[in-house]
């Protein structure tokens, strides 16, 4: 069984258009995290949900908005997408913040090419 | 603010032993962890130091000295399969979200 899945896996889209990425976990966690990696494999978070409510929310373009149905359940949609937007996005769930470590189980990824 | 420095990359021969340091500035420390990603793949989580000292797991172990903010993964008998990269990712009041820039480490025959 899958823990956390996304989809699509891949995403080619052009500039302007509307886009979402689905993520699902199955590991009864609370908290939810959408992370981007771009060319250079920097991973930076990009938001963060505990238990449905945002908890974090780096400095990102609104053209961005996370959407937690239930804490199963982490969306992504984009506005108005442009060719810097292209990276391959996270998704990824651990256990509540206070945990001792901390570990986080992700996703296997969404490649968006913006063209 | 945060800051975390990682080697960009490591180079080293089948079954030798390479050291992949990290060093970090961050408020609200609680322990440092490390993860592992494959090419085309994602992270998956390492090891977690939350003291002082080397924490063993196989052929990888990990090592953490708060006085010094630093630490460093420790893989032994390096196989082809160990190219990756490699993330540190301090702990911060129970979340770690902040990942380094990440060391590639690339392991020759």
């Amino acid at each position: 069984d899958t823990a956390v899945s996304q989809t699509p896996k891949y995403l080619v889209t052009q500039m302007g258009n509307d886009k979402s990425i689905k993520c699902e976990q199955n590991l009864g966690h609370d908290t939810m995290y959408w992370y981007k990696q771009d060319s250079k494999k920097f991973l930076k978070i990009m938001f963060s949900y505990n238990n449905k409510e945002l908890i974090i929310n780096e400095t990102v373009p609104n053209r961005f908005s996370p959407k937690s149905p239930d804490k199963a359940h982490l969306n992504l949609h984009i506005n108005s997408l442009e060719l810097g937007d292209s990276a391959v996005y996270f998704c990824a769930s651990s256990r509540p913040g206070l945990a001792v470590y901390n570990e986080q189980f992700f996703g296997p990824g969404t490649r968006l090419t913006v063209l | 603010g945060q800051s975390l420095e990682q080697p960009s990359e490591v180079t080293a021969v089948e079954g030798a032993i390479v050291q992949i340091n990290c060093t970090y500035q961050t408020s609200g420390f609680y322990g440092l962890s490390w993860y592992q990603q494959h090419d085309g793949g994602a992270p998956t989580f390492l090891s977690y130091n939350a003291l002082d000292g080397l924490e063993e797991t196989g052929r990888f172990s990990s090592f953490l000295s708060r006085s010094d903010s630093y630490g460093y993964l420790l893989l032994q008998e390096l196989q082809m399969k160990d190219s990756a990269s490699y993330f540190c990712a301090p702990n911060n009041y129970g979340q770690n979200f902040v990942f380094g820039p990440g060391t590639r480490l690339s392991v020759l025959p």
